[in-house]
């Protein structure tokens, strides 16, 4: 049973456009979310967090967006950089339990 | 954060034998687990390995097939035992409570 679901396999975004990659979740008890990024023969990466008192948290060209209401979190890239191509996974956990549910992932390529 | 590496970072096996993957922290770290992707699929936690204990397997995973040492809190190894082709995937460890950070993992392909 997939409890974090990442709809868009994948997308495409021209060089200094905005990146908005999209991730539901069914599980009401997850109350921490994070993003991770991964390019190929490397273990993922963190990218950046949100808990869920909080709608909204930003780092640098990365911005994620929380609405626990529709169980929906987004992550968005602005500018897009060629480097920015990877696979982005977005994950989840309950409070007191470290264990984490992965999406399938959405692959990001940046066109120049 | 935390620099985690694992040996070896790729292998081919013979059906029936077993691999052992090390996993090595740079820092002390109360939390470290394994985790298997699959060809084109997502990370699927494999079992959380507890110092001092028996590792902690998730549904689907058991002791006999991938059991787990955790001698200290840097160091974990996963042995993936009696191998398939069906258990070619890239093993991956992590170590971390909030964010978890995660090793280069081990690329493993079964004939």
């Amino acid at each position: 049973d997939q409890q974090v679901k990442q709809n868009s396999p994948s997308l495409s975004v021209q060089e200094g456009r905005i990146s908005i990659l999209n991730c539901d979740y069914t599980n009401s008890m997850f109350d921490y979310f994070l993003w991770y990024k991964k390019y190929p023969a490397e273990g993922p990466t963190f990218l950046i967090s949100i808990s869920s008192i909080k709608d909204k948290n930003e780092d640098g060209r990365f911005t994620v967006f929380l609405n626990k209401s529709a169980k929906h979190l987004s992550l968005h890239i602005v500018p897009s950089q060629p480097g920015d191509s990877a696979v982005y996974f977005c994950a989840a956990r309950g409070a007191n339990d470290y264990k984490l549910s992965f999406g399938a992932g959405t692959t990001v390529t940046v066109r120049a | 954060s935390a620099v985690i590496s694992q040996k070896p970072s790729r292998d081919i096996c013979q059906r029936g034998t077993s691999l052992t993957i090390q996993c090595q922290v740079d820092s002390q770290v109360t939390m470290m687990f394994w985790y298997r992707q699959q060809p084109g699929q997502s990370l699927t936690l494999i079992a959380t390995a507890n110092q001092g204990s028996e590792a902690t397997y998730e549904s689907g995973f058991v002791i006999d097939k991938f059991p787990i040492s955790r001698p200290n809190l840097t160091f974990s190894t996963l042995t993936v035992s009696n191998m398939s082709p069906e258990d070619s995937s890239i093993y991956l460890c992590s170590a971390g409570g909030g964010e978890q950070f995660f090793g280069p993992g081990t690329r493993l392909t079964v004939l």
